[in-house]
């Protein structure tokens, strides 16, 4: 099983500012890798897939890269909407996908 | 418009069952794969179980190996998870999932439903 650890748990930071939130897996998992945005009360929004390929109409700001074992995802300047949990999730072991614990980026 | 719509969720005591439903729209069915993913807040989010469309296989997470059944009634555009021998640890919100596909490889879940929560406490 693979198993994904997502750091740091916590981001503390103010809306223009850029946030990078990693994502490694204990196996390599190729660009099998996801990530997605989660607000309280709602269901998690894919925002990228193929580790850098954003999802229908998401913005131009979030971005992903990485391959094999280590990801990234960058939010280039923060809107308030943008606070959220964040979470990775691997697909290179279909059907047997698993997530990370998640980001939360919380206003400084 | 891609909609899902869960229902079923409740109150249920330890080793009892309950049955989830997934009304889907705007996509066929039939063609689609469609999981149940749950989270908790201890264990984060958790795929449960995903029936391949075409009629095709049903696969589960280890966890729920043997009391889980997930199936579907493409003709109804529902999706179904039927859950027994129910223990504190299933306690969950439950999601009903579209699984993504890019070229021939599901990448990750682009659709969801709203969730339903499951409680297994006596």
């Amino acid at each position: 099983e693979v198993v994904l650890t997502q750091s740091p748990a916590t981001l503390s930071l103010s809306p223009g500012e850029s946030a990078t939130l990693s994502c490694r897996a204990s196996q390599t998992v190729a660009n099998y890798l996801a990530w997605y945005q989660q607000k309280p009360g709602q269901a998690p929004r894919l925002l990228i897939y193929d580790a850098s390929t954003r999802a229908t109409g998401i913005p131009a700001r979030f971005s992903g890269s990485g391959s094999g074992t280590d990801f990234t995802l960058t939010i280039s300047s923060l809107e308030p909407e943008d606070f959220a949990v964040y979470y990775c999730q691997e697909s290179s072991y279909w059907p047997r996908i698993t997530f990370g614990p998640g980001t939360k980026v919380d206003s400084k | 418009e891609v909609q899902l719509l869960e229902s079923g969720g409740g109150l249920v005591q330890p080793g009892g069952s309950l049955r989830l439903s997934c009304a889907v729209s705007g996509f066929t069915l039939s063609t689609s794969a469609m999981s149940w993913v749950r989270q908790t807040p201890g264990k984060g989010l958790e795929w449960v179980s995903v029936t391949m469309g075409g009629g095709g296989s049903t696969y589960y997470a280890d966890s729920v190996e043997g009391r889980f059944t997930i199936s579907r009634d493409n003709s109804q555009n529902m999706v179904y998870l039927q859950m027994t021998s129910l223990r504190a640890e299933d306690t969950a919100i439950y999601y009903c999932a579209k699984d993504t596909i890019s070229g021939v490889v599901v990448v990750g879940y682009e659709y969801w439903g709203q969730g339903t929560r499951v409680t297994v406490s006596s």
